[in-house]
């Protein structure tokens, strides 16, 4: 069983709409989760972590999770062509900074 | 976030060759290591875990002797891949890290290449 589930996508919205990002994890134990962006190439830069049940808002995106359904999610408002990337879900099982694992990223391509 | 330095960002290199990539933490002391790698379209995968100073722990496939991890001072890991192989080009990505620190950060990433 895979530890964190993404699927692969792509994902395609029209510029302007919404995306929404989905993320399952199988550790109930997990604690810290997080929302990398990925452009071709290049590393992973981080965009949101959430540490807490809800939703938490920066900007254009919003994380949203819910640690009862093993469910973790990320929209990005007025999606924008630069938005286009892939997304990656990552998840720490336990406090401090331990291994993360990561999921294959969704790719999300957003259509001027 | 942590300012991560990672040299080269590409390689190209014969095969049976070496290639060593460099990883410097810049503001903060990294007391671990962790080096990935990332096929095309796969995620990234932890290769090995590097403390300060003591030797690395790798993951269940990956060859210790292929891959040499030393990691002899706080803002300084390198990872020296051994003989190259086409079957290890990838992209290998280092993240430092410390125990109260809880978010991953990366060095900009390696592109192996091996002809």
């Amino acid at each position: 069983q895979k530890e964190v589930e993404q699927n692969s996508g792509p994902l395609s919205v029209p510029e302007g709409a919404i995306a929404s990002l989905n993320c399952t994890y199988s550790d109930r134990g997990s604690q810290s989760f997080f929302w990398y962006r990925q452009y071709s190439g290049k590393s992973p830069e981080l965009i949101m972590s959430i540490y807490s049940n809800g939703d938490k808002e920066d900007g254009r995106f919003t994380a949203q999770l819910n640690k009862a359904s093993q469910y973790v999610s990320l929209l990005i408002r007025d999606s924008q062509p630069s938005d286009s990337a892939t997304y990656l879900c990552a998840v720490i099982a336990s406090g401090g900074y331990q291994k993360v694992t990561f999921g294959i990223g969704t790719k999300l391509q957003v259509i001027p | 976030g942590a300012v991560v330095s990672q040299h080269p960002s590409r390689v190209i290199c014969k095969s049976g060759t070496s290639v060593k990539i460099e990883c410097r933490s810049l503001d903060f002391q990294a007391t671990t290591m962790f080096w990935y790698r990332q096929f095309p379209k796969q995620s990234l995968m932890l290769m090995a875990t590097s403390n300060e100073g003591s030797k690395a722990t790798y993951e269940q496939g990956v060859e210790k002797d292929k891959f040499l991890i030393n990691h002899a001072s706080l803002t300084l890991s390198t990872l020296t891949v051994t003989s190259a192989h086409p079957e290890d080009s990838s992209f290998y990505i280092c993240s430092p890290g410390r125990q109260d620190q809880d978010k991953a950060f990366f060095g900009q990433g390696t592109r192996l290449t091996v002809v």
